[in-house]
Formats: structure tokens, C-alpha cells, sequence
């Protein structure tokens, strides 16, 4: 158990919809990382924020947003889901950013998006 | 922009032997960090072992170490006495850091262990 807890588990949705997915970080971790893992696209880093701000975005389609909340627990949001959409997305932490000690993300449960 | 490549997309070992996935790299920086991760038919993401660019001496936790070559941009996985809960997809991963903190992945290597 890396400490990172994701929910839900497994969403399943139809296209069009909008979904939120869940994520709180280990103790003490200030800065959370998305990560959306799909057959034809691998492991890809969508977005990252540190202490409430966002700090880096990746791959990230308009479609979804994210914010980090006063707790640290993170949301991300996709809407308008397309088939291609379905996906494992990850959330990861770490303790934070710009140490110089190399931040290790531990990784969460993941939650699996299917679209219909 | 910064790679990383797994060349094998499966390997094979038998119970108990030892097996090597190979990873290389690609970047201009000269501090930054490498690891491996484990991901099992739960599809969980387990850290396995962490090596900082700045280090000679490569990183070991019990069967797993690794062979860093800096100068080649080489991150070799060495799994010792293999055993069947090693069975897994393992990504190598880079990070450097700076105004960016995220994950730079392979595509991974499907490692199979065979009784």
C-alpha cells in the first residue's frame, strides 16, 4: 500500500458524459501528479500541482481539468468522454518539488474509465 | 526532449535464475534520477529501485540492482533469484526535475517466470 488512495475504483460511462475522479495523497505530500496509462499511448503525465497551484501539464486535452484543494486531495475532471477516453489514470505524490533530492512518486490504485 | 526506451517488450526466466531488462535514455541534463517500477496484473504501480544520476555506485533492494551507465544513458534491471510474483510489466522511468516534477516512461518490458 503506497498510501495514495483513488476513488472510484471503476467508472463506467457513456459518451458525452462528465466524470470526476479522486485522489488523496500520502501524509505530508504536497504535490500530486495525473497520469493517464492507455493501451496505444502507454504511460503519459497529464497534469501536476504542488500545495493547491498548478505547476506542470503534460498531455492534458481541454476536455479535463484538475485542481488540488486546501486538503491536498486532488480531482480530476473529464468531460465530453470519447471512446479513446478509456483509460487506467494514475495519481501519484510526492513529498515536493524542487528539493534537489529527486522526488519519488508513489502511485495510487489507479481508476479504470471505460466509455461506451 | 527526453526518451526513454525499453527495447524489450517481453522477456522470459525461469524460477530462481536471473534476468536483465535493459532501458536507455536520452538527455542533456546531468542530474536527474531513474527508477524502475513494477506494475502486476492489479495494475498497481510498486516502486522497485531508484538510482540518482550523481552516484557511482548503483542501486540495490535484496534481488533487484541495477547497472547505470551514465555515460552510455544505460539503466539496466538485474532481478536475482527470480520468483513467480516478479511476473510483471516493469517500466523504467526518468525524472529530472527543474520546473517539471513528472515521470518520464518507457514502454516497458512484460517480464514472465516460468516455474
Amino acid at each position: 500500500d503506497s498510501g495514495v488512495t483513488q476513488t472510484p475504483k471503476h467508472l463506467i460511462t457513456a459518451t458525452g458524459q462528465r466524470v470526476t475522479l479522486r485522489c488523496s495523497p500520502r501524509s505530508g505530500d504536497l504535490s500530486v501528479y495525473w497520469y493517464q496509462q492507455s493501451l496505444d499511448q502507454g504511460l503519459q503525465f497529464l497534469i501536476q500541482y504542488y500545495n493547491g497551484e498548478e505547476r506542470a501539464k503534460g498531455n492534458i486535452l481541454e476536455r479535463f481539468s484538475a485542481q488540488q484543494f486546501p486538503d491536498l486531495h486532488s480531482e480530476l475532471n473529464l468531460s465530453s468522454l470519447e471512446l479513446g477516453d478509456s483509460a487506467l489514470y494514475f495519481c501519484a505524490s510526492s513529498v515536493a518539488v524542487g528539493t534537489g533530492f529527486g522526488e519519488t512518486q508513489y502511485f495510487g490504485p489507479g481508476t479504470r474509465l471505460l466509455v461506451l | 526532449a527526453q526518451t526513454v526506451t525499453q527495447s524489450q517488450p517481453e522477456m522470459s526466466v525461469q524460477e530462481a535464475e536471473t534476468v536483465t531488462l535493459s532501458c536507455t535514455y536520452d538527455t542533456s541534463e546531468s542530474d536527474y534520477y531513474l527508477f524502475w517500477y513494477k506494475q502486476p496484473p492489479s495494475r498497481q504501480m510498486i516502486l522497485v529501485i531508484r538510482q540518482e544520476a550523481y552516484k557511482q555506485q548503483n542501486a540495490t533492494e535484496n534481488r533487484f540492482s541495477v547497472n547505470f551507465q551514465k555515460a552510455a544513458k544505460s539503466f539496466s534491471l538485474k532481478i536475482s533469484d527470480s520468483q513467480l510474483g516478479d511476473a510483471a510489466m516493469y517500466f523504467c522511468a526518468y525524472y529530472y526535475g527543474g520546473s517539471q516534477g513528472n515521470l518520464i516512461f518507457g514502454k516497458g518490458t512484460k517480464l514472465s517466470v516460468k516455474p
